[in-house]
């Protein structure tokens, strides 16, 4: 069965300091993997994924997750980090096994940025 | 247009009340979920419709009743509800396309069983 762990539930930084999330998955096929961000009181967006090829991905807001199949890792990383992005962060995996319709969700890390 | 819409945005109701939740998408998505969600937990999946049909049921208490009456809406019935049941309650669509489909998530109902 795939799980995915998220190592920190919480992560205080301050501004300008970068961000290293932590992410690691197991599942016995080939994974699809997605970081979501969730502010208060909102929904989930995605903030990157990976699918396939390039194991690098990056976000338009200067995050950037490389996919580590030997580790089993998706960690996510920004170098220098804003007071906006203080939220809590989901990494979450999903397969074709069931359709390819269930992702399941780590427990999530609230990144909290200070002045 | 890559809104997904939910109301009401808050509900309060009593046990043995009978409500409704709304989602709806025009994303030509054909995949669409129900998620609930506890404070400072992850969403945890309950529903998968598929076009127009259930593809998924989490093992979800039949106090929960899914609908989804055609490719942009879906509902949540809810009668006789618990107050452990109190929650974010939301809805995500995406395309099918096993696994891969980013899903696009709305904003929520917030849901407060007395």
């Amino acid at each position: 069965a795939q799980s995915v762990t998220q190592l920190d539930s919480q992560v205080p930084v301050f501004e300008e300091a970068p961000v290293e999330l932590r992410c690691n998955y197991s599942s016995s096929v080939s994974v699809y993997l997605f970081w979501y961000v969730q502010y208060p009181n909102q929904g989930l967006q995605l903030l990157l994924k990976y699918l396939s090829g390039s194991t690098l991905v990056e976000s338009i807001n200067g995050f950037e997750a490389e996919f580590n199949k030997s580790q089993t890792s998706f960690h996510l990383r920004k170098p220098s980090v804003h007071i906006s992005d203080t939220a809590e962060y989901f990494c979450a995996v999903s397969d074709s096994r069931t359709g390819g319709f269930k992702t399941i969700f780590g427990a999530g890390t609230r990144l909290f940025v200070k002045a | 247009d890559t809104e997904v819409t939910q109301t009401p945005k808050h509900l309060v109701m009593g046990m043995t009340n009978k409500k409704s939740l709304k989602c709806e998408q025009h994303m030509g998505h054909r995949a669409m979920y129900w998620y609930k969600q506890k404070a400072k937990k992850p969403p945890e999946l309950m529903f998968v419709y598929s076009y127009e049909k259930l593809s998924i049921n989490e093992s979800v208490p039949s106090r929960f009743s899914p609908e989804c009456p055609n490719s942009s809406l879906l509902n949540l019935h809810l009668h006789a509800l618990q107050p452990e049941d109190s929650a974010l309650y939301l809805c995500a669509s995406s395309q099918v396309t096993s696994g891969k489909g980013t899903q696009y998530f709305g904003p929520g109902t917030r849901l407060l069983v007395l």
